[in-house]
């Protein structure tokens, strides 16, 4: 299993410019989360989807922002303009809900952004 | 609004002594998670807490779980400096729907370094 998938791992980016980043999924997860770690904030939850639909996307912190997830196997977040406070580095996670049973969050290797 | 808070936030000790983490939450919650971090990679699951008194251990690591003091520890046995890491708790609360996963809150982390 090749767990979940982001690109790029490493963006640099103007002010004002557009960004988006890209993940994929482990095959057969009906969960998907995007989550944002800085220094001063630390790990917090942006969106998430269940089954390709967004379920909360409280975290979002304005319209800059903003997620897609267009099928199972693919979802992107997208920061238009881009504004150096959002230099940080972005996880998508994902997991396979059971119920009762317990059942993880998987990460992926994350994608640093820095936004000069 | 769920707050969880660890202490302490950064440990230094060295090898062979044994140390605990705490973290609090603030809200009743089905379910917690360890995680650690190594610099500059992504979060790696230790252990998922589902009910009261629940306690898992994974070599030199014992996770427990209070629900009822909205407490879980993360005992360290013996310490090695492979040890040495961030190690995160996250608290998933119900969605308000009542069903399905819900997105993670983060404590701030615990620095850990285990000097040889």
């Amino acid at each position: 299993d090749a767990g979940v998938i982001q690109s790029p791992r490493h963006e640099v980016t103007e002010m004002g410019q557009e960004v988006t980043l890209r993940c994929k999924p482990i095959s057969g997860h009906d969960y998907l989360f995007w989550y944002r770690q800085t220094m001063m904030r630390g790990l917090e939850l942006l969106i998430y989807f269940n089954n390709n639909v967004p379920i909360d996307d409280s975290g979002m912190p304005e319209d800059r922002f903003s997620a897609k997830m267009p099928n199972a196997s693919f979802s992107t977040l997208k920061i238009q303009p881009s504004e150096p406070r959002d230099s940080a580095v972005y996880f998508c996670a994902s997991s396979l809900y059971m119920g009762l049973a317990p059942y993880e969050q998987y990460f992926g290797p994350g994608t640093r952004l820095t936004v000069t | 609004e769920l707050k969880v808070e660890q202490n302490p936030l950064f440990l230094s000790m060295q090898e062979g002594k044994n140390y605990t983490i705490y973290c609090n939450y603030s809200t009743t919650s089905d379910r917690l998670y360890w995680y650690r971090q190594d610099p500059g990679k992504s979060l790696e699951s230790l252990f998922v807490l589902l009910s009261n008194g629940a306690v898992k251990q994974e070599g030199r690591l014992m996770a427990s779980l209070d629900t009822k003091a909205r407490l879980s520890t993360l005992h360290i046995t013996a310490a090695v400096h492979d040890l040495s890491a961030t190690y995160f708790c996250a608290v998933e609360l119900k969605p308000p729907s009542g069903g399905g996963a819900d997105g993670l809150t983060f404590g701030k982390g615990t620095h850990l370094i285990i000097q040889p």
